[in-house]
C-alpha cells in the first residue's frame, strides 16, 4: 500500500520569504513523487515530478523539491514566495511497480501568502 | 493544445436521481482516471482506465457509481440514486505512457 503525509494543513509565510511545503510518503517500490497546485474553483495544475535522477527537481513557476530517499521525503521548496502562489498544494506518489496505476494524494497544504 | 474538458462544470440534483458525468481526455492519452475531492475527505480516487484493459474498479465507494469508457477515449462516470453524501467536486485525469497525470478542471455535484 501506498500512502503520502502532509503534516501541515496550512503554512503561511510573508511575500518575499522562503517557501517549504513538507511531504513525506511511503510505497513498497520505487516512488514516483508529483507535486500539484489548486487554485480556488479550479483542476490541480502539475508542479513536477521525480521519476529517477538527480534529487533536486525544478518545475514550473520557480518550484522545486528535493527527493531525499533516507527520510522518505519529497519536500516543495521555493525560494522568494509571491502572493499568487496562494493556493493548495498536493504531493502525491505511485508506486514504480504501477506505472499506471493511480495516484495516491496527500491531504493538502493550503499556503497563505501575506504581501 | 487543448486540456482534458469535464461537463457540465456545475451539477445540482435531487436526492435519488441519477446523474451522468462526461470527460474528454487528452487525445493520444491512453490512461483515463476519475477522482473525487470533497471537503475534509481530500482527494480519492475512484477507477481508472487504461487502453482496452479492464479497468481498476478498486475506489469506487458503491454500487451506485459506475463508470465507462467508449473507443478508448471519452468517458463517462454514472451516479445512480444519489445521495447527500455524493456531493462533492468529481476530477477527470488522463495521463500518456509512463508520465503526470493531467486534470480537467471538475465537476461540483451538488445532491439536494
Amino acid at each position: 500500500a501506498q500512502s503520502v503525509a502532509q503534516p501541515e494543513d496550512q503554512v503561511n509565510v510573508a511575500e518575499g520569504n522562503p517557501l517549504t511545503v513538507k511531504c513525506t510518503y511511503s510505497v513498497s517500490g520505487n516512488p514516483y513523487l508529483f507535486w500539484y497546485v489548486q487554485y480556488p474553483n479550479r483542476g490541480l495544475q502539475f508542479l513536477l515530478k521525480y521519476i529517477t535522477g538527480d534529487n533536486l527537481v525544478k518545475g514550473s513557476y520557480g518550484f522545486e523539491a528535493e527527493f531525499n530517499k533516507s527520510q522518505t521525503s519529497f519536500h516543495l521548496k521555493k525560494p522568494s514566495a509571491l502572493v499568487s502562489d496562494s493556493a493548495l498544494y498536493f504531493c502525491a506518489v505511485r508506486d514504480s511497480t504501477d506505472s499506471w496505476g493511480k495516484l495516491q494524494f496527500g491531504a493538502g497544504t493550503q499556503v497563505v501568502v501575506t504581501p | 493544445g487543448a486540456g482534458v474538458s469535464q461537463s457540465p462544470s456545475n451539477k445540482v440534483t435531487e436526492k435519488g436521481k441519477d446523474v451522468e458525468l462526461r470527460c474528454d481526455p487528452i487525445s493520444g492519452h491512453t490512461a483515463l482516471y476519475w477522482y473525487r475531492q470533497s471537503l475534509g475527505q481530500g482527494l480519492e480516487f475512484l477507477i481508472y482506465f487504461q487502453g482496452n484493459s479492464a479497468p481498476d474498479k478498486s475506489g469506487l465507494p458503491s454500487d451506485r457509481f459506475s463508470a465507462e469508457r467508449t473507443g478508448g477515449s471519452v468517458s463517462t462516470l454514472t451516479i445512480q440514486r444519489t445521495q447527500q453524501e455524493d456531493s462533492a467536486v468529481y476530477l477527470c485525469a488522463s495521463s500518456p505512457p509512463y508520465n503526470e497525470q493531467f486534470f480537467g478542471p471538475g465537476t461540483r455535484l451538488t445532491v439536494l
